[in-house]
């Protein structure tokens, strides 16, 4: 069975800060693996994903991930932070190549952005 | 192309009464998917739909809840019966089938059961 594990449920950092929220995944293929950000009283949209070409994933509003095989690893990252980023993320692994479709979430890191 | 719409955005029933949800896909999207998500989790799937074939259940999606896709469109989600614990955000995904790894989600509808 696939899981997620994100340590930390919330994270605060100054705003230029770097920003690093962590998602660990358990799978018995490998996986898929993806960031969403939820804003308050908004659905999920897609911030990057892995699909087993590049190990480093560069996505939408400067965030990338890096996916690390022998660490079970897919932690999300940002140089810089800007107060914009205030969301919740949802770490998620699929095994969607083995025919399993549906999404297995993480419980969320809320990310606070300090002025 | 128009996102994933659901409505409504949000609804507020008494214990016992049945609700029923709607989303419409983007267009052309074959596979719909119903996540729930409760207060401080991550959401979690429900059931999926290949057109109007529902082919996966959660064991969470109990006989108190149906989902129907008839003409492999727009989907409804009910609820019958509704208890305290059904109250939580719904969400719809879609994507375009097979091969397509992304699912792309709707608003949601936050249901609150008094």
């Amino acid at each position: 069975a696939q899981s997620v594990t994100q340590l930390g449920s919330h994270v605060s950092v100054s705003e230029g800060a770097l920003v690093l929220l962590r998602c660990n995944y358990s799978s018995s293929v490998p996986p898929y693996l993806f960031w969403y950000v939820q804003y308050p009283n908004q659905g999920l949209q897609l911030l990057l994903k892995y699909t087993s070409a590049a190990t480093l994933v560069k996505g939408i509003n400067g965030f990338e991930a890096e996916f690390k095989k022998s660490e079970t690893s897919f932690h999300l990252t940002k140089p810089s932070a800007h107060m914009s980023d205030a969301a919740e993320y949802f770490c998620a692994v699929s095994e969607i190549n083995f025919g399993n479709e549906k999404l297995t979430f993480g419980t969320g890191t809320r990310l606070t952005i300090i002025p | 192309d128009t996102g994933v719409s659901q409505d409504p955005r949000h609804k507020i029933t008494k214990r016992g009464q049945n609700v029923t949800f709607r989303c419409d896909p983007i267009s052309e999207h074959n596979r719909l998917y119903w996540y729930r998500q409760t207060l401080g989790q991550g959401p979690e799937f429900l059931t999926y739909f290949q057109n109007e074939a529902q082919l996966e259940k959660s064991r969470l999606l109990s006989d108190r809840f149906s989902a129907e896709r008839p003409k492999g469109s727009f989907s409804t989600l009910e609820i019958q019966r509704t208890e305290q614990g059904d109250s939580a955000m719904y969400l719809c995904a879609s994507n375009p089938g097979q091969g397509t790894d992304t699912q792309y989600f709707g608003p949601g509808t936050r249901l609150t059961v008094l």
